[in-house]
Parts: C-alpha cells; sequence; structure tokens
C-alpha cells in the first residue's frame, strides 16, 4: 500500500524558516515523481514544486521561488521542502503527493504550517 | 499561467439528482485535465484523470468529458457520500493549476 506521511509543520514566525519532510513507502521510491500541494485555512489547493525521480529536475510556483528549496534522498525514501523567509500568506496544510503524468494519485495526510508572530 | 474556472462555486442538489460541475481552461489544454474530490479535514482524492478516465476505486457514476478548453464532471445519481468539493487540475503545463473548487451540498 503506497503511503506518505508529512511532517515538521508548527508554529514558525515571520521570516522564520520550517523544513517538512516526506516519508515514502509501499512504492518503488526512486521511480516516481513527488510534487507538494498546499492548501490555506478554507482556500482552494495550490500547486507548490516539484522534483522529478531523480531530482534532475525540479519546479517551483512564483509564490515560493526563491524562498523554498525542494529536495529528495532516494535512500531513504524521502522528500524535503525547506521554506524560508516565512510569510504569513504561506500558512497553509502541506501536502506531498506522488504523481504519474502530471497526475496526484496519492497524497499525504498533510502537515499545517502556521507563520503568525 | 493557464487559469482554471470552475462553475458553479457552489450547488445544492437532492439525492438521486445527475449533478455537473463545469471547468474551463483559459487556453487549449488537450485531455491534461484531472478531477479531485475533498472532504473536509482530509487530503483530496483523485477521481478522474487525463479528462475522461475512472481511477480504479471511484464509482461509476462518476464520469467526466472535454478537450481543448472545456471539461465537465458529472455524477449521474447524487449520493450522500459524495458531499464534498470537487476541484479540477491541469497538468499540461508548469505551473500545474487547480480550479477554485465548487462546493456540492444536499438539498
Amino acid at each position: 500500500e503506497v503511503q506518505l506521511v508529512e511532517s515538521g509543520g508548527g508554529l514558525v514566525q515571520p521570516g522564520g524558516s520550517r523544513r517538512l519532510s516526506c516519508a515514502a513507502s509501499g512504492y518503488t521510491f526512486s521511480s516516481y515523481e513527488i510534487n507538494w500541494v498546499r492548501q490555506a485555512p478554507g482556500k482552494g489547493l495550490e500547486w507548490v514544486s516539484y522534483i522529478s525521480s531523480s531530482a534532475t529536475t525540479i519546479y517551483y510556483a512564483d509564490s515560493v521561488k526563491g524562498r523554498f528549496t525542494v529536495s529528495r534522498d532516494n535512500a531513504k525514501n524521502s522528500v524535503y521542502l525547506q521554506m524560508n523567509s516565512l510569510r504569513a500568506e504561506d500558512t497553509a496544510v502541506y501536502y506531498c503527493t506522488r504523481v504519474g503524468v502530471g497526475t496526484f494519485h496519492y497524497w499525504g495526510q498533510g502537515t499545517l504550517v502556521t507563520v503568525s508572530s | 499561467d493557464i487559469q482554471m474556472t470552475q462553475s458553479p462555486s457552489s450547488l445544492s442538489a437532492s439525492v438521486g439528482d445527475r449533478v455537473t460541475i463545469t471547468c474551463q481552461a483559459s487556453q487549449d489544454i488537450s485531455n491534461d485535465l484531472n478531477w479531485y474530490q475533498q472532504k473536509p479535514g482530509i487530503a483530496p482524492k483523485l477521481l478522474i484523470y487525463a479528462a475522461s478516465n475512472l481511477e480504479t476505486g471511484v464509482p461509476s457514476r462518476f464520469s467526466g468529458g472535454g478537450s481543448g478548453t472545456d471539461f465537465t464532471i458529472i455524477i449521474s445519481s447524487l449520493q450522500p457520500e459524495d458531499i464534498a468539493t470537487y476541484y479540477c487540475q491541469q497538468y499540461d503545463t508548469v505551473p500545474y493549476t487547480f480550479g477554485q473548487g465548487t462546493k456540492l451540498e444536499i438539498k
């Protein structure tokens, strides 16, 4: 069974940093792309970042470019989202998703990041 | 960026009704369009991929169609468990973009 488990969320002050992790199991991790998608409280879904299976291709939404960095460790079956210079508008539930042809087939349960003083 | 516009934003229907939600892309995306269902407090779930293909395990009362810029998802006979918010998503071009969502309620 494919499982994705996010961790690392919490309360962070504006301008601060946070590192999210996504631990995958139940499939050959190194064969699949991973995306991060977020959802602000009461709002819709926003795509955040993409990392290819070998980490050779990476994309970011304009709203996080230059502040967020995605990486993966295929030996640990994990993906990471380093978030710097956090703003109030980054407050959201962050989901990692396993992707096939641009389609988010599997989702984690999400981890809430709250940016507030 | 490709803009995705769903209509309606909210919808109230009765059990057994046929429900249609539409999604319009700001440019031609061929059939690179997915539909997701999200219930409160739970991660979204893929229902339909590549515009018209039903994900494994999704009830056959759900169907999708369209190509180019105009797409639909249809629930042929609404069930109480279908109450949720529905999102379309294009994957033709990065950044991937979602519609704003359609909140479906029982009348």
